[in-house]
């Protein structure tokens, strides 16, 4: 089953709102996470890498005050996307990595639609 | 840094055909590399990973891919394509910091 859960699946909202993305590790705890974000028939663009108790690093190009994230616990990180413009229309994926397995998993994306 | 070429946007096989879809690397040290699938609207599946082990890995649902440093390339392959195996494929190296890079992907199609 799925060790990393993000919620929810699919959005949509108007132009001018903020929403906000879960994301959850369900069987072991993650200090760092990270944000991809997908635009349709394009690869996984790294926007940031969100760190527990800490501030986010944020990639080159990523408007840090636009994508605000928060990692207040070991198991859950979260997105919010604010004041939205449909050009923030996108897929968005969290992942986190187990350090005991050595691998990252991957939330199941939200379809982020801004009308 | 690190960067990962897929050479093909498009594969397309018929069902029970050899699949092969290839990604070339560029790292600094010796990296770790992976293959993700990703079906439709949905999230990222890890198929499989090299990391400093066995050359030859053996993934999921049939999948292997062969680390040759010489040619600086971690092919992924399949004996035989299933319908199920349509999607996109994306090879991905793991950079410093745990961070990892994306090809553009492979679109796999498979034809009945």
């Amino acid at each position: 089953g799925a060790v990393v859960s993000q919620h929810p699946s699919w959005v949509i909202c108007k132009s001018g709102t903020s929403v906000k993305i879960e994301c959850r590790s369900l069987d072991f705890q993650a200090t760092t996470m990270f944000w991809y974000r997908q635009f349709p028939k394009q690869s996984l663009m790294l926007m940031a890498t969100s760190n527990e108790g800490s501030k986010a690093t944020y990639e080159q190009g990523v408007e840090k005050d636009k994508f605000l994230i928060n990692h207040a616990s070991l198991t859950l990180s979260t997105l919010t996307v604010t004041s939205a413009h449909p050009e923030d229309s996108s897929f968005y994926i969290c992942s986190a990595r187990d350090p005991d397995r050595g691998e990252a998993f991957f939330g199941q994306g939200t379809r982020l639609t801004v009308v | 840094a690190q960067s990962v070429t897929q050479l093909d946007s498009h594969v397309s096989v018929s069902e029970g055909t050899p699949v092969l879809l290839r990604c070339n690397y560029s790292s600094s040290y010796s990296p770790s590399l992976f293959w993700y699938v990703q079906h439709p609207n949905k999230g990222l599946q890890l198929l499989l990973k090299y990391t400093s082990a066995a050359t030859l890995v053996k993934g999921i649902n049939g999948f292997e891919a062969e680390f040759k440093k010489s040619e600086t390339s971690f092919h992924l392959t399949k004996p035989s394509a299933h319908m199920s195996d349509a999607a996109e494929y994306f090879c991905v190296v793991s950079q410093y910091g745990n961070k990892l890079v994306f090809g553009a992907g492979t679109i796999l199609r498979v034809k009945s």
